[in-house]
Protein backbone atom coordinates (compact mmCIF):
# COMPACT_ATOMS: atom_id res chain seq x y z
CA UNK A 1 0.00 0.00 0.00
CA UNK A 2 0.93 3.76 -0.79
CA UNK A 3 2.05 5.70 2.61
CA UNK A 4 1.39 9.19 2.61
CA UNK A 5 3.45 11.01 5.60
CA UNK A 6 2.80 14.25 7.25
CA UNK A 7 4.12 16.01 10.37
CA UNK A 8 2.04 15.70 13.11
CA UNK A 9 2.18 19.33 13.96
CA UNK A 10 3.59 22.55 12.79
CA UNK A 11 4.00 26.18 14.46
CA UNK A 12 4.17 29.05 12.92
CA UNK A 13 4.66 32.67 14.15
CA UNK A 14 2.14 35.02 13.22
CA UNK A 15 2.80 36.92 9.74
CA UNK A 16 5.40 34.10 8.86
CA UNK A 17 5.34 31.55 6.42
CA UNK A 18 4.19 27.82 7.09
CA UNK A 19 5.24 24.98 5.17
CA UNK A 20 3.51 22.13 5.20
CA UNK A 21 4.72 18.60 3.77
CA UNK A 22 3.54 15.33 2.38
CA UNK A 23 5.56 13.17 1.68
CA UNK A 24 5.25 9.61 -0.82
CA UNK A 25 7.25 7.67 -2.75
CA UNK A 26 7.67 9.28 -6.31
CA UNK A 27 4.58 11.49 -5.37
CA UNK A 28 5.62 13.98 -8.01
CA UNK A 29 4.09 11.32 -10.35
CA UNK A 30 0.57 12.07 -8.75
CA UNK A 31 -2.07 14.77 -8.45
CA UNK A 32 -1.85 16.22 -4.70
CA UNK A 33 -4.94 17.95 -3.28
CA UNK A 34 -4.95 19.46 0.42
CA UNK A 35 -7.58 20.53 2.48
CA UNK A 36 -8.36 22.35 5.78
CA UNK A 37 -10.49 21.55 8.59
CA UNK A 38 -10.50 24.18 11.21
CA UNK A 39 -11.66 22.75 14.83
CA UNK A 40 -15.48 21.26 14.41
CA UNK A 41 -15.74 21.90 10.71
CA UNK A 42 -15.75 19.98 7.78
CA UNK A 43 -12.89 20.03 5.45
CA UNK A 44 -12.50 22.66 3.03
CA UNK A 45 -10.28 21.83 -0.50
CA UNK A 46 -7.75 24.71 -0.13
CA UNK A 47 -5.54 23.24 -3.30
CA UNK A 48 -6.25 20.84 -6.12
CA UNK A 49 -4.24 19.46 -8.98
CA UNK A 50 -1.06 20.29 -6.39
CA UNK A 51 -1.06 23.97 -7.42
CA UNK A 52 -4.37 25.46 -7.93
CA UNK A 53 -6.15 27.23 -6.15
CA UNK A 54 -10.76 26.99 -6.08
CA UNK A 55 -12.20 30.54 -6.28
CA UNK A 56 -12.43 32.09 -2.11
CA UNK A 57 -8.99 30.20 -1.18
CA UNK A 58 -6.70 33.23 -0.32
CA UNK A 59 -3.33 34.01 -2.70
CA UNK A 60 -1.65 33.10 0.23
CA UNK A 61 -2.56 29.27 0.05
CA UNK A 62 0.15 27.87 -2.71
CA UNK A 63 1.33 24.36 -3.16
CA UNK A 64 3.95 22.36 -5.32
CA UNK A 65 4.91 18.76 -5.96
CA UNK A 66 8.31 17.65 -6.93
CA UNK A 67 10.22 14.05 -6.27
CA UNK A 68 8.78 12.45 -2.73
CA UNK A 69 7.79 15.65 -1.27
CA UNK A 70 4.18 17.72 -2.03
CA UNK A 71 4.29 20.92 -0.43
CA UNK A 72 1.44 23.32 1.26
CA UNK A 73 2.87 26.68 1.97
CA UNK A 74 0.60 29.22 3.59
CA UNK A 75 1.98 32.97 3.58
CA UNK A 76 1.55 35.63 6.05
CA UNK A 77 0.05 32.91 8.50
CA UNK A 78 -3.12 34.42 9.95
CA UNK A 79 -4.73 33.02 12.97
CA UNK A 80 -7.75 31.96 11.23
CA UNK A 81 -5.26 29.46 9.63
CA UNK A 82 -4.93 27.55 12.68
CA UNK A 83 -6.13 23.84 11.36
CA UNK A 84 -5.33 20.67 10.55
CA UNK A 85 -4.30 20.15 7.02
CA UNK A 86 -4.77 17.33 5.09
CA UNK A 87 -3.01 15.90 1.97
CA UNK A 88 -4.47 13.16 -0.33
CA UNK A 89 -4.06 11.43 -3.35
CA UNK A 90 -4.87 8.90 -5.47
CA UNK A 91 -3.08 5.20 -5.83
CA UNK A 92 -5.36 2.17 -6.55
CA UNK A 93 -7.51 3.81 -3.63
CA UNK A 94 -8.15 7.14 -2.20
CA UNK A 95 -6.12 7.98 0.28
CA UNK A 96 -5.39 10.53 2.72
CA UNK A 97 -2.15 11.78 4.66
CA UNK A 98 -2.59 11.62 8.47
CA UNK A 99 -3.12 15.79 8.97
CA UNK A 100 -0.87 18.24 10.19
CA UNK A 101 -2.03 20.33 12.95
CA UNK A 102 -0.59 23.57 12.39
CA UNK A 103 -0.46 26.43 15.36
CA UNK A 104 -0.01 29.89 14.79
CA UNK A 105 1.91 31.76 17.50
CA UNK B 1 -25.30 27.17 -4.70
CA UNK B 2 -23.58 23.87 -3.98
CA UNK B 3 -24.52 22.53 -0.98
CA UNK B 4 -24.59 19.12 0.16
CA UNK B 5 -26.49 17.50 3.19
CA UNK B 6 -26.25 14.37 5.07
CA UNK B 7 -29.04 12.95 7.55
CA UNK B 8 -29.56 9.34 9.21
CA UNK B 9 -26.88 9.10 11.70
CA UNK B 10 -27.02 7.93 15.31
CA UNK B 11 -26.03 5.05 17.48
CA UNK B 12 -26.62 1.42 16.85
CA UNK B 13 -25.56 -1.83 17.90
CA UNK B 14 -22.78 -3.76 16.79
CA UNK B 15 -24.01 -6.07 13.97
CA UNK B 16 -26.72 -3.66 13.09
CA UNK B 17 -27.95 -2.14 9.89
CA UNK B 18 -28.26 1.61 9.18
CA UNK B 19 -28.84 3.84 6.14
CA UNK B 20 -27.19 7.31 5.30
CA UNK B 21 -28.36 9.84 3.03
CA UNK B 22 -27.30 13.06 1.79
CA UNK B 23 -29.80 15.71 -0.36
CA UNK B 24 -27.93 17.38 -2.93
CA UNK B 25 -28.41 20.90 -4.43
CA UNK B 26 -26.96 23.15 -6.90
CA UNK B 27 -25.82 20.59 -9.17
CA UNK B 28 -27.43 16.44 -10.31
CA UNK B 29 -26.20 13.49 -8.49
CA UNK B 30 -25.42 11.69 -11.73
CA UNK B 31 -23.37 14.14 -13.40
CA UNK B 32 -21.21 13.71 -10.38
CA UNK B 33 -18.66 11.46 -8.40
CA UNK B 34 -19.90 11.57 -5.42
CA UNK B 35 -18.55 10.35 -1.82
CA UNK B 36 -18.40 9.23 1.58
CA UNK B 37 -15.54 10.03 3.65
CA UNK B 38 -15.48 9.22 7.15
CA UNK B 39 -13.58 10.63 10.90
CA UNK B 40 -13.42 8.78 13.70
CA UNK B 41 -13.13 10.68 16.85
CA UNK B 42 -10.13 12.49 17.06
CA UNK B 43 -8.63 10.79 14.37
CA UNK B 44 -7.79 11.48 10.46
CA UNK B 45 -10.28 11.48 7.37
CA UNK B 46 -10.76 7.82 5.76
CA UNK B 47 -11.98 7.89 2.52
CA UNK B 48 -15.25 5.07 2.39
CA UNK B 49 -16.54 4.77 -1.23
CA UNK B 50 -17.61 6.52 -4.44
CA UNK B 51 -20.30 6.03 -7.22
CA UNK B 52 -19.08 7.83 -10.49
CA UNK B 53 -20.74 9.46 -13.07
CA UNK B 54 -21.49 5.98 -15.14
CA UNK B 55 -22.15 4.32 -12.40
CA UNK B 56 -19.54 2.39 -11.19
CA UNK B 57 -19.07 1.81 -7.23
CA UNK B 58 -15.74 1.68 -5.11
CA UNK B 59 -15.49 0.74 -1.69
CA UNK B 60 -12.12 0.93 1.20
CA UNK B 61 -11.07 -2.56 1.95
CA UNK B 62 -12.54 -2.00 5.10
CA UNK B 63 -16.11 -1.56 4.53
CA UNK B 64 -15.89 -3.42 1.13
CA UNK B 65 -18.72 -6.45 1.20
CA UNK B 66 -20.75 -4.61 4.02
CA UNK B 67 -21.37 -1.30 2.69
CA UNK B 68 -23.49 -0.24 -0.34
CA UNK B 69 -23.89 3.26 -2.12
CA UNK B 70 -26.76 4.28 -4.92
CA UNK B 71 -27.74 7.32 -6.45
CA UNK B 72 -31.25 8.51 -6.78
CA UNK B 73 -32.10 10.78 -9.51
CA UNK B 74 -35.74 11.22 -8.50
CA UNK B 75 -35.27 13.17 -5.68
CA UNK B 76 -31.29 14.28 -6.13
CA UNK B 77 -29.24 12.24 -3.21
CA UNK B 78 -26.94 9.31 -2.66
CA UNK B 79 -27.28 6.87 0.31
CA UNK B 80 -24.99 4.74 2.26
CA UNK B 81 -26.12 1.61 3.33
CA UNK B 82 -24.33 -0.13 6.06
CA UNK B 83 -24.25 -3.25 7.17
CA UNK B 84 -22.80 -5.71 10.13
CA UNK B 85 -21.80 -2.39 12.05
CA UNK B 86 -18.60 -2.50 14.11
CA UNK B 87 -17.38 -0.34 16.66
CA UNK B 88 -14.69 0.70 14.21
CA UNK B 89 -17.21 2.15 12.51
CA UNK B 90 -18.11 4.54 14.36
CA UNK B 91 -17.40 8.12 13.21
CA UNK B 92 -18.82 11.21 11.34
CA UNK B 93 -19.62 10.81 7.97
CA UNK B 94 -19.18 13.35 5.39
CA UNK B 95 -20.53 13.26 1.97
CA UNK B 96 -18.69 14.37 -0.58
CA UNK B 97 -19.12 15.86 -4.13
CA UNK B 98 -15.30 14.87 -6.52
CA UNK B 99 -14.46 16.94 -9.22
CA UNK B 100 -12.16 14.80 -12.07
CA UNK B 101 -10.75 16.76 -14.45
CA UNK B 102 -9.86 14.12 -16.61
CA UNK B 103 -12.89 12.18 -15.99
CA UNK B 104 -10.88 9.47 -14.17
CA UNK B 105 -10.08 8.17 -10.80
CA UNK B 106 -8.17 10.99 -9.93
CA UNK B 107 -10.64 13.19 -8.22
CA UNK B 108 -10.56 15.90 -5.29
CA UNK B 109 -13.21 16.47 -3.43
CA UNK B 110 -14.45 19.91 -3.52
CA UNK B 111 -17.59 20.54 -1.32
CA UNK B 112 -18.70 18.71 1.68
CA UNK B 113 -21.61 18.30 3.96
CA UNK B 114 -21.20 18.81 7.71
CA UNK B 115 -21.50 15.23 8.50
CA UNK B 116 -23.43 12.83 10.60
CA UNK B 117 -22.37 10.83 13.62
CA UNK B 118 -23.06 7.32 13.75
CA UNK B 119 -22.23 5.62 17.04
CA UNK B 120 -21.73 1.70 16.66
CA UNK B 121 -22.16 0.38 20.63
CA UNK B 122 -23.93 -1.87 22.38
Amino acid sequence: SYDLNQPVSLSVALGQTATITCGGHNIATKFVHWYQQRPGQAPVLVIYRDNNRPSGIPERFSGSNSGNTATLTITTAQPGDEAVYYCQVWDSSTLFGGGTKLTVL
Amino acid sequence: EVQVVESGGGKVQPGESLGLSCSASGFTVDRHYMAWVRQAPGKGLEWVSTVYPGGDTYFAESVRGRFTISRHTSDNTVSLHMSSLRSEDTAVYYCVRAISDNNDYRYYFDSWGQGTLLTVSS
